[in-house]
């Protein structure tokens, strides 16, 4: 069966640290891989997107990695802030007209000082 | 970026009512609209692709009927939840891509509660 899965539990770390997020799926064959951020109560807001033929992408303190043999991208967020506290939702695009996306179920980072 | 509104934020219905909800692209057209479900700790679920000017697709197990979509122009698409129960509660999301290839756009989502 199909499965995308994230660290189901919050990753808690210090201000100034990496963050280091896991998005493992199985049974997909994903043109592209984004990650959201979704704040309680909100819309995902959209972070980064990486395609299959891409490594690494990076933005500012963000950074995605995507290994299709291993079926997993990996984001980190260098010099973390509080304000960095949210949950991470990575949802991958199998058709690569991000139409229909498939969500993990997101991991909560808190950020402290 | 691009935005995409959603109307209401929240809504507290009695069953057996029907809420609409609207979603918006506010500075593109957007052919396609998605409709998204979430409950409280779980992941964001597709229920139903909007066409402008067609007929909505739905995805396996989600009520065409229940769950009704109008695309009726290019910036605007609604879901109307039809006899609702307490069961329907959830965060509804609606999203639009701008272009292709590129990433999607996500209205603030609209809380509804069914008492």
């Amino acid at each position: 069966s199909q499965k995308i899965e994230q660290n189901s539990e919050a990753l808690n770390i210090q201000e100034g640290k990496t963050a280091t997020l896991t998005c493992n799926y199985t049974n997909y064959s994903p043109a592209y891989l984004q990650w959201y951020r979704q704040d309680p109560g909100r819309g995902p807001v959209f972070l980064l997107l990486i395609r299959e033929n891409e490594k690494e992408k990076r933005k500012e303190r963000l950074k995605v990695t995507f290994d299709t043999t291993l079926k997993q991208s990996l984001f980190h967020i260098t010099a973390s802030q509080p304000a960095d506290s949210a949950t991470y939702l990575c949802a991958l695009d199998e058709t690569g007209t991000a139409s229909k996306l498939t969500f993990g179920t997101g991991t909560r980072l808190q950020v402290t000082l | 970026g691009a935005v995409v509104s959603q109307h209401p934020s929240w809504v507290i219905c009695k069953s057996g009512t029907s809420v609409k909800i609207e979603c918006r692209s506010l500075d593109f057209q957007a052919t396609t609209m998605f409709w998204y479900r979430q409950f409280p700790k779980q992941s964001l679920m597709l229920m139903a692709t909007s066409n402008e000017g067609s007929k909505a697709t739905y995805e396996q197990g989600v009520e065409k009927d229940k769950f009704l979509i109008n695309h009726a122009s290019l910036t605007l698409s609604t879901l109307t939840v039809t006899s609702a129960h307490p069961e329907d509660s959830s965060f509804y999301i609606c999203s639009a891509p701008k272009n292709m290839n590129t990433e999607a756009f996500f209205g603030q989502g609209t809380r509804l509660t069914v008492v």
